[in-house]
């Protein structure tokens, strides 16, 4: 089971759009609506700011938002803004009670 | 409020045995699953498997089949993971995180503080 490919890293000015990809498989991403995105910055607890593709917990700006096509699951974070300098996890239901994350992807806002 | 609470940090010896616990509160505890996830130094997020306190049902990820263990003390709203030998690549911050949802595995809202584990001779 390997983990989700993500880019190492991505980068973007503040005000700028990213996009942060997440492939899987036809065994998870591709198939199941259970995707989700967690924010971690150095030092701190994940934080859950994507579930189900596309929606968003109460509290995180809208300036974050999911989709997915095929295997392949995104991020997009728009009018990017310092403080989103962060790590960031794509996490998918597998099948049978599993679930498989991605490497990680490093955003620097320059 | 709903929170996790996890037992402190731990610095043991290759080849001991450790449990750690999370304990949960403000909400139902047998009612949702509790999974654990793995964050090596400077490494990503690995889910090492998740458990359901109502029955005591466990699904383990297969790289971590076999060298951990994960139950519950429902009488003390409490989940663990145990090792029964640890390995220095052992060494690692361990979360454990409730869903959003009763009926789902997935989307992790609440987080515990994580346990940093320490092995090394």
């Amino acid at each position: 089971q390997s983990a989700l490919t993500q880019p190492r890293s991505v980068s973007g000015s503040p005000g700028q759009s990213v996009t942060i990809s997440c492939t899987g498989t036809s065994g998870d991403v591709g198939v199941y609506k259970y995707v989700s995105w967690y924010q971690q910055h150095p030092g701190k607890v994940p934080k859950l700011i994507i579930y189900d593709v596309t929606q968003r917990p109460s509290g995180v700006p809208d300036r974050f938002s999911g989709s997915k096509s095929g295997n392949t699951a995104s991020l997009t974070i728009s009018g990017l803004q310092p403080e989103d300098e962060a790590d960031y996890y794509c996490c998918s239901y597998a099948g049978s009670y599993s679930l498989i994350f991605g490497g990680g992807t490093k955003l620097t806002v320059l | 409020e709903v929170q996790l609470v996890q037992s402190g940090a731990e610095v043991k010896k290759p080849g001991e045995s450790l449990k750690i616990s999370c304990k949960g509160s403000g909400y139902t505890f047998k009612s949702y699953w509790i999974g654990w996830v793995r964050q090596m130094p400077g490494k990503g997020l690995e889910w090492m498997g998740t458990i359901y306190p109502g029955d005591s049902d466990t699904r383990y990820s297969p790289s971590f089949q076999g060298h951990v263990t994960i139950s519950v003390d429902r009488s003390i709203n409490t989940a663990f993971l145990q090792w029964s030998s640890l390995q220095a690549s052992d060494t690692a911050i361990y979360y454990c995180a409730r869903p959003r949802l009763q009926e789902l595995v997935v989307g992790f809202d609440i987080w515990g503080p994580g346990t940093p584990v320490t092995v090394s001779s």
